[in-house]
């Protein structure tokens, strides 16, 4: 398989559930991003792991907690989520450099999860 | 902060019909430019990119400059397919970050018609 891939494409949870979304990327690269695609609004960047690293939390409410086991999988834990999280979740890797100055790397999208909160 | 703003939408077209999405954007330094392209049920693709000004990135027939002096880089497309329908984003990464950081547009969806 190859690019990046999410799992699953759809969920539907309550708002008492605990649920996790998965994003496995096949393209070698060592960042990996989680961004929030709601309608009519521009996509927000929620988390970014850099060679493993947390390295940006955009304010993210604790109800969204990410995981980053290796730099080919990302994961998404959600709990207690409310109606207005419903959205689509998109994955995405780059290849960026290790130094404090690099040149910009394009980012590699997933198909994304649908997710609806009842 | 850094911010992209993309002309509002829907854009509808005939096949055939020439194509302008305008974008202008605000950030300090010296941005790299994207336009991404999401097609129904998918993820985002990167469909072109300019990384300095005067820059033309290029694909599939698209086109965007690199405007420093505008703060632009608008879409332009000369000849429509109904398989362009899509939604359309322009994005940039600040110059000087150690990793790619996206700050997109609200996207535009193109409509195109046989």
């Amino acid at each position: 398989e190859t690019g990046v891939t999410q799992t699953p494409r759809h969920l539907v949870m309550g708002m008492t559930n605990k649920k996790s979304l998965k994003c496995e990327q096949h393209l070698g690269h060592n960042a990996m991003y989680w961004y929030k695609q709601s309608a009519k609004k521009p996509l927000e960047l929620m988390f970014v792991y850099n060679f493993k690293e947390q390295t940006e939390n955009n304010s993210v409410p604790s109800r969204f907690s990410p995981e980053c086991p290796n730099s080919s999988h990302l994961f998404l834990h959600l709990h207690t989520l409310q109606p207005e999280d419903s959205a689509l979740y998109l994955c995405a890797s780059s290849q960026v450099s290790s130094g404090t100055l690099s040149s910009p790397y394009e980012q590699y999208f997933g198909p994304g999860t649908r997710l609806t909160v009842t | 902060g850094d911010s992209v703003t993309q002309m509002e939408g829907p854009v509808t077209l005939s096949e055939e019909a020439f194509l302008t999405i305008n974008c202008t954007y605000t950030a300090t330094g010296y941005p790299s430019l994207f336009w991404y392209v999401q097609y129904p049920g998918e993820g985002l693709q990167l469909l072109l990119k300019a990384t300095k000004a005067d820059d033309k990135g290029s694909n599939k027939g698209f086109e965007a400059t690199y405007r420093k002096e505008t703060t632009s880089f608008h879409l332009e497309k000369g000849s429509v397919q109904v398989s362009d329908s899509a939604v359309y984003f322009c994005a940039l990464t600040p110059g000087g970050t150690s990793y790619g950081k996206l700050t997109f547009g609200q996207g535009t969806i193109l409509t195109v018609h046989p």
